[in-house]
């Protein structure tokens, strides 16, 4: 149970173009998401958190409007990069947090994104 | 800066033999720990997790020891085997937002 999953797992897209990675919890409802970002050879950094209804709280130095998250319903959060520059490139991964029993977090699987 | 960190960046060990991976944490106000691993090109997979109300807590092959005097978590891996060669990162969560901060990670890997 508490599957989350993320789609595209892999995506290249050309500098300028926005991408948007979508994220679904599956068999519970995911009131709060976590979008990570990840170097290769580095660790996950947290960029935001969003809250279904609410906007999304970044982390300090994430951009608001390059980074776009949308959590519109208690099954779906979006994470679109706009305007997409090489340096964009990364691993993104989001994670739900899990209310009741058992482990706190359930992450995605991740999304390559690769800018050209 | 992070406030979980490692002590060791890679790890090498024989198929059988018991593996240990250190993080040490500099915030005395969190109170859940994790323990993930991660393979490549793959998301986080929970391990265990533990908190701040124990010093101990044993899974299927897994340990994870909390020592709060010196702000240091450990996990611990029986008789590995090369399936568990991956990443394993530390998280820690001070109970006030639900935000992971995760360590730098240990590249563990398990030679046959």
């Amino acid at each position: 149970g508490a599957v989350v999953s993320q789609h595209p797992s892999r995506v290249i897209c050309k500098s300028g173009t926005s991408v948007k990675i979508e994220c679904r919890s599956l068999d519970f409802q995911a009131t709060t998401m976590f979008w990570y970002r990840q170097f290769p050879k580095k660790s996950l950094m947290l960029m935001a958190t969003s809250n279904e209804g609410s906007k999304a709280t970044y982390e300090q130095g994430v951009e608001k409007d390059k980074f776009l998250i949308n959590h519109a319903s208690l099954t779906l959060s979006t994470l679109t990069v706009t305007s997409a520059h090489p340096e964009d490139s990364s691993f993104y991964i989001c994670s739900a947090r899990i209310t009741g029993v058992g482990y706190g977090y359930t992450f995605g699987s991740g999304t390559r994104l690769t800018v050209v | 800066g992070e406030s979980v960190g490692l002590h060791l960046p890679t790890l090498s060990v024989q198929e059988g033999d018991n593996s240990i991976i250190n993080c040490a944490y500099s915030n005395s106000a969190s109170d859940y720990f994790i323990w993930y691993k991660q393979e490549s090109g793959k998301g986080p997979q929970f391990i265990i997790d533990i908190r701040s109300n124990m010093d101990k807590r044993q899974g299927q092959r897994v340990t994870v020891l909390l020592n709060k005097t010196v702000k240091h978590l450990s996990l611990q891996i029986a008789a590995t085997q090369p399936g568990d060669s991956a990443v394993y990162f530390c998280a820690e969560n001070t109970g006030s937002n639900y935000k992971l901060t995760f360590g730098k990670g240990t590249l563990l890997t398990v030679n046959p």
